[in-house]
């Protein structure tokens, strides 16, 4: 089976940086997913690892360490409009599991004037 | 806009009763996921199909059922309702769905109340 951990709720000041910190037990493992999703919206995508280490798409930055089943998204140069939930989900490297992704809880970040 | 479109938005519908949720996905894509996503179980994925053909199974009801078509649209199938199963319902596509790795692109989902 899948497990994957992530705060429920972090706050941060308009400009400033937040780090939101995943981490997974997986019996199998493909790559991981970060999405964004707006309250009552579709989750959009945002980025994604499978080799350890850093990506880099403009404000936002994704990391990976595979041995330690951890990964973060750090979102720099915060707006009101990153207020948001976002989404850890792993997908799985079986055949049974096709290209499932496993979805964490969800972290709400409120962004603060 | 993903380019994935969903049917109807909203659904309000009564115990007991069957509805039929309808989804494109985006041209081009061959896989199609279905999700359901409530308050208190966050995004659960239900089934994917991959060209026609059921590819992988999650955590799916028996009473639930999809089919995709030869065009790629997809129906999730959603039998002798309870109000347990009300939830916003989310199709996603991807390009291929063989084991390797690419992004899922969600439709705006289908918001579902049983009364």
């Amino acid at each position: 089976g899948q497990n994957i951990d992530q705060p429920t709720e972090m706050t941060a000041t308009e400009g400033a940086i937040v780090q939101i910190n995943c981490t997974y037990q997986t019996s199998g493992f493909n790559g991981l997913f970060w999405y964004q999703q707006h309250a009552g919206e579709a989750p959009t995508f945002l980025s994604y690892n499978v080799l350890d280490g850093l990506e880099e798409k403009g404000r936002f930055s994704s990391f990976l360490s595979r041995s330690k089943g951890y990964s973060y998204l750090l979102l720099k140069e915060l707006q009101m409009k990153d207020s948001a939930s976002y989404l850890c989900a792993v997908s799985g490297s079986s055949k049974a599991a096709g290209n499932k992704l496993t979805f964490g809880g969800g972290t709400r970040v409120l962004v603060k004037p | 806009d993903s380019g994935v479109t969903q049917t109807p938005k909203h659904l309000i519908t009564a115990t007991g009763q069957r509805v039929t949720l309808r989804c494109s996905p985006r041209s081009g894509d061959l896989s199609v996921y279905w999700y359901q996503q409530s308050l208190d179980q966050g995004l659960q994925f239900l089934i994917q199909y991959y060209n026609g053909e059921e590819r992988a199974k999650g955590n799916i009801l028996e009473r639930f059922s999809a089919q995709q078509f030869p065009d790629l649209h997809s129906e999730l199938n959603l039998s002798s309702l309870e109000l347990g199963d009300s939830a916003l319902y989310f199709c996603a596509s991807s390009v291929e769905g063989l084991g390797g790795l690419n992004e899922q692109y969600f439709g705006p989902g289908t918001r579902l109340t049983v009364t």
